[in-house]
């Protein structure tokens, strides 16, 4: 019982675009979500959080939105660059501290 | 400097066999964590230690134990390896816990074949 989803296994933009990738979640009671992003052969690093008692927050070009009622959480990149072309991995955190992640959606930013 | 380190990179062994995985963090952190993504590219939490003091055990086969002989260090030992161990597994660290919406910092990950 998988309780974040990233339905979409990949996505490709072209550089400037916006990317919008998308996670859904089962649980109500998550307190924090964050988004990682990973490179080939290195570990998840740390992008973006946000709180559950807010519904949008912003650093540079990455935005995340939250909407509780749909229980869906979005991050938008823009503009897409090369650079940003990885694999992302949304996260939900419970009240233990304990991150649970989706399975990732790889972005493919094209020049 | 690494921050998070994990060793080996690789870990190509046989069924039944017994190996650990070693990780080290110089960030000054209290809390570790081990991971295992899995073939559906999934990230599970495994074990959570906060101070050498462990307070995440998932339902994990006891086959995994985790040793942490301070809170820089937590090595992740497992016995009589089954095929479905393979896996790549990361190792992270947090300032006190993620509690909050801290982020996690993670090794490179360690790829384990087991034949």
């Amino acid at each position: 019982d998988q309780q974040v989803k990233q339905n979409s296994p990949s996505l490709s933009v072209q550089e400037g675009r916006i990317s919008i990738l998308n996670c859904d979640y089962t649980n109500s009671m998550f307190d924090y979500f964050l988004w990682y992003k990973k490179y080939p052969a290195e570990g998840p690093t740390f992008l973006i959080s946000i709180s559950s008692i807010k519904d949008k927050n912003e650093d540079g070009r990455f935005t995340v939105f939250l909407n509780k009622s749909a229980k869906h959480l979005s991050l938008h990149i823009v503009p897409s660059q090369p650079g940003d072309s990885a694999v992302y991995f949304c996260a939900a955190e419970n009240q233990g501290g304990k991150l649970i992640f989706g399975q990732g959606t790889e972005l493919s930013v094209k020049p | 400097d690494t921050a998070v380190s994990q060793t080996p990179k690789y870990l190509v062994t046989q069924m039944g066999n017994d190996k650990s995985i070693k990780c080290e963090q110089n960030l000054g952190h209290d809390t570790m964590y081990w991971y295992k993504q899995d073939s559906k590219k999934f990230l599970k939490i495994m074990f959570s230690y906060n101070n050498k003091e462990l307070i995440i055990n998932e339902t994990v086969p006891n086959r995994f134990s985790p040793k942490s002989p301070d809170k820089a260090h937590l090595n992740l030992h497992i016995n009589s390896l089954e095929l479905g161990d393979s896996a790549v597994y990361f190792c992270a660290s947090s300032p006190i816990s993620s509690v909050g919406g801290n982020e996690q910092f993670f090794g490179p990950g360690t790829r384990l074949t087991v034949l």
